[in-house]
């Protein structure tokens, strides 16, 4: 069983606020991810990490920023959060197994920015 | 390039009923398969995955076969049950690289 851990589960927000959206997992995993996850389901890649100091984006552009400080905290940070920000963000990460790198997921953030 | 095509949903069947969720899947090399869950408010788990050709993922009575020469890996199970109902994903990997995620099918499961 995984341990990943997403805080706040659910955040509603003004416009213009700066938010910053946790992430942390226990499994020592070096590769951890960000997704937008938007209200058709479709997940899309913003932001991953290959371990610390690494940061790296992801296939959808996003204006959110990532550090990797230390090996299990990845936050997300929106500096100015705005209405087209309204999503849910899911965390994961991923082992080295020999040939595949299975993602594990956090129960996500639902955001809403009014 | 890579890419996952799912069947669109969303998917309703009765209690006890035969599911199967089409996806195929276009790849440069020799990709791995998953199939992850996301049940209601919650993130996504992986259900079950297929790392070769002709290899059979299974898990909570659902399984994919990786079918190579029809680039598929259709997820099938025997008898639904309500507990079943969430959103289905299906990805592939290739090497050491991002997974690609499909759209994901919401499967309704009625008693």
């Amino acid at each position: 069983e995984a341990d990943i851990y997403q805080t706040p589960r659910y955040l509603v927000i003004g416009t213009g606020k700066k938010i910053t959206l946790e992430c942390s997992q226990t499994m020592g995993h070096d590769k951890m991810y960000w997704y937008q996850q938007d209200p058709g389901m479709e997940l899309h890649l913003i932001h991953y990490s290959y371990g610390v100091n690494s940061t790296e984006k992801g296939d959808l552009s996003s204006e959110s920023t990532v550090s990797r400080i230390r090996t299990e905290h990845f936050p997300l940070t929106l500096e100015s959060a705005r209405p087209s920000h309204t999503s849910q963000y899911l965390c994961a990460s991923s082992d080295r197994a020999p040939r595949t790198d299975t993602q594990y997921f956090g129960p996500g953030t639902r955001l809403t920015v009014l | 390039g890579n890419s996952v095509t799912q069947m669109e949903g969303p998917v309703t069947l009765s209690e006890e009923a035969f599911l199967t969720i089409n996806c195929t899947y276009t790849a440069t090399g020799y990709p791995s398969l998953f199939w992850y869950v996301q049940y209601p408010g919650e993130g996504l788990q992986l259900l079950l995955k297929a790392t070769k050709a002709d290899d059979k993922g299974s898990n909570k009575g659902f399984e994919a076969t990786y079918r190579k020469e029809t680039t598929s890996f259709h997820l099938e199970k025997g008898s639904v049950q309500v507990s079943d109902s969430a959103v289905y994903f299906c990805a592939l990997q290739t090497g050491a690289n991002n997974l690609f995620f499909g759209t994901g099918t919401r499967l309704t499961v009625i008693p």
